[in-house]
């Protein structure tokens, strides 16, 4: 079965700290997508990244950095130097493939992320 | 850049009315999905639909519950006698054919049931 496990429900950094938002998967798969997802407290969500299980490059984008080890079943996602507009509830979410191909996103409870400025 | 696109942003209606959410998926999508995010808790999946039929839905998605696509460009969730229960945002999305594939979600819906 999929599941994802966000440990930390709640986290406060003050501003311009770096910060790790860890995330555990479980698939059976072999094949499957990893996705982090923002949602500011207007509530949309908004797509942060996508990662291929044939991927365990870590990829880093501005302030962004994702660190993918398919040994301990890891998507963990780093901020630096975090900006008060980092403040949002963070999920990180697991898609199958290959079976339908529906892309049936699985999301994790969440992180919310606090930074005090 | 293409995006899916919600009506309305948010809509109160009373308990045991009919509500339809309505969401406009990206043009060269064929996978289209509903799911709903309770005040505080996690996003979980209600429904995928391809080619004009449900492909799978989630323990949720019970009878109260229906999708359509009535239009070619439209993608509709109605619930047919809303519970207090049933408030919650409620996200549409869409995807396109192939394995290479990501879900593009819309902004939300959020029903409020007094």
């Amino acid at each position: 079965a999929q599941k994802v496990t966000q440990a930390q429900t709640e986290i406060s950094v003050v501003e311009k700290e770096d910060v790790t938002l860890d995330c555990v998967y479980e698939t059976r798969d072999t094949t499957y997508y990893l996705f982090w997802y923002k949602q500011p407290p207007s509530g949309e969500l908004v797509f942060l990244i996508r990662r291929n299980s044939f991927d365990e490059q870590n990829e880093i984008s501005g302030r962004y950095s994702w660190n993918f080890q398919k040994s301990t079943s890891s998507f963990n996602f780093t901020i630096t130097a975090s900006q008060v507009v980092d403040s949002a509830v963070y999920f990180c979410a697991l898609s199958e493939v290959g079976k339908t191909s529906y892309d049936k996103v699985i999301f994790g409870p969440g992180t919310s992320l606090s930074v005090i400025p | 850049e293409p995006e899916v696109t919600q009506t309305p942003s948010h809509q109160v209606t009373q308990m045991g009315q009919e509500v339809i959410l309505r969401c406009v998926p990206i043009s060269n999508h064929l996978y289209f999905y509903w799911y709903r995010q309770i005040l505080g808790q996690k996003v979980e999946f209600l429904v995928s639909f391809y080619n004009n039929e449900i492909s799978e839905k989630s323990e949720i998605f019970d009878d109260q519950f229906s999708v359509e696509r009535p239009d070619g460009s439209n993608f509709t969730l109605k619930i047919r006698s809303t519970k207090l229960e049933d408030s919650a945002m409620y996200f549409c999305a869409s995807s396109e054919v192939g394995l290479v594939t990501e879900a593009f979600f819309g902004q939300g819906t959020r029903l409020t049931v007094v």
